[in-house]
């Protein structure tokens, strides 16, 4: 089983918004680690999103709206990212991360569409 | 403003060797931690290597454990990748990323353009 699984796709129509889910492996609680999430448009380098541990201890990346946020689901074991009011500009590959037994892992990514 | 610039990709048989350079402009190199991250054609990203800022704490991902060595010139601000035994799973856009002060402790804030590897007979 992988550390961090992602669904590998998520439609939703301009305006609503979008709950991207990173689930950890049942072995691993989510309340112990920082869940940083990044953004991937097509042919560009990933940039760094926010990072969420606890509504105290957390993150926005630089320049990135409010509108991207993060929370997490403890009776999921899933760090969360919600984007609303979604802009086509929003389409794009995300992908978590987590520092894990002293590694860096990465989900295996979501590819958001707005139609 | 910061910048990121890798070079030394291309193309390489399976078995022979490559290294990758990254420089780090307009920052404090020294106090920052430097990461590799890959990504396949069509795949996702892949955590490859991070150092701290004084080197002296090198980490791996176990699918090239043993064969990358990474290693870091703060005189230089230059972060390298010795990648030896390439094989064709090799293959990826290979990306130079800024860290925190500490490794494990921060995300990655500046990354560069990506730099192709091509392992290939």
């Amino acid at each position: 089983q992988a550390v961090l699984t992602q669904p590998s796709s998520l439609s939703a129509s301009p305006g609503a918004s979008a709950t991207l889910t990173c689930t950890l492996r049942s072995d691993i609680n989510v309340d112990t680690y920082r869940i940083y999430w990044y953004q991937q448009k097509s042919g560009s380098p990933p940039q760094f999103l926010l990072r969420y541990q606890s509504g105290s201890d957390k993150l926005q990346g630089s320049g990135v709206p409010s509108r991207f946020s993060g929370s997490k689901d403890a009776s999921a074991n899933a760090g969360i990212l919600l984007i609303s009011g979604l802009q086509s500009d929003d389409e794009a590959d995300y992908y978590c991360m987590i520092w894990h037994s002293s590694a860096w892992v990465f989900g295996g990514g979501t590819k958001l569409t707005v139609l | 403003e910061v910048q990121v610039l890798e070079s030394g990709g291309g193309l390489v048989q399976p078995g022979e060797s490559l290294r990758l350079s990254c420089v780090a402009s307009e920052v404090t190199f020294s106090s920052s931690a430097m990461n590799w991250v890959r990504q396949a054609p069509g795949k996702g990203l892949e955590w490859v290597s991070s150092i701290s800022g004084s080197g002296g704490g090198t980490y791996y991902a176990d699918s090239v454990k043993g064969r990358f060595t990474i290693s870091r010139d703060n005189s230089k601000s230059t972060v390298y990748l010795q990648m030896n035994s390439l094989r064709v799973e090799d293959t990826a856009v290979y990306y130079c990323a800024k860290g925190g002060r500490l490794v494990g402790a921060s995300h990655f804030d500046y990354w560069g353009q990506g730099i192709v590897v091509t392992v290939s007979s």
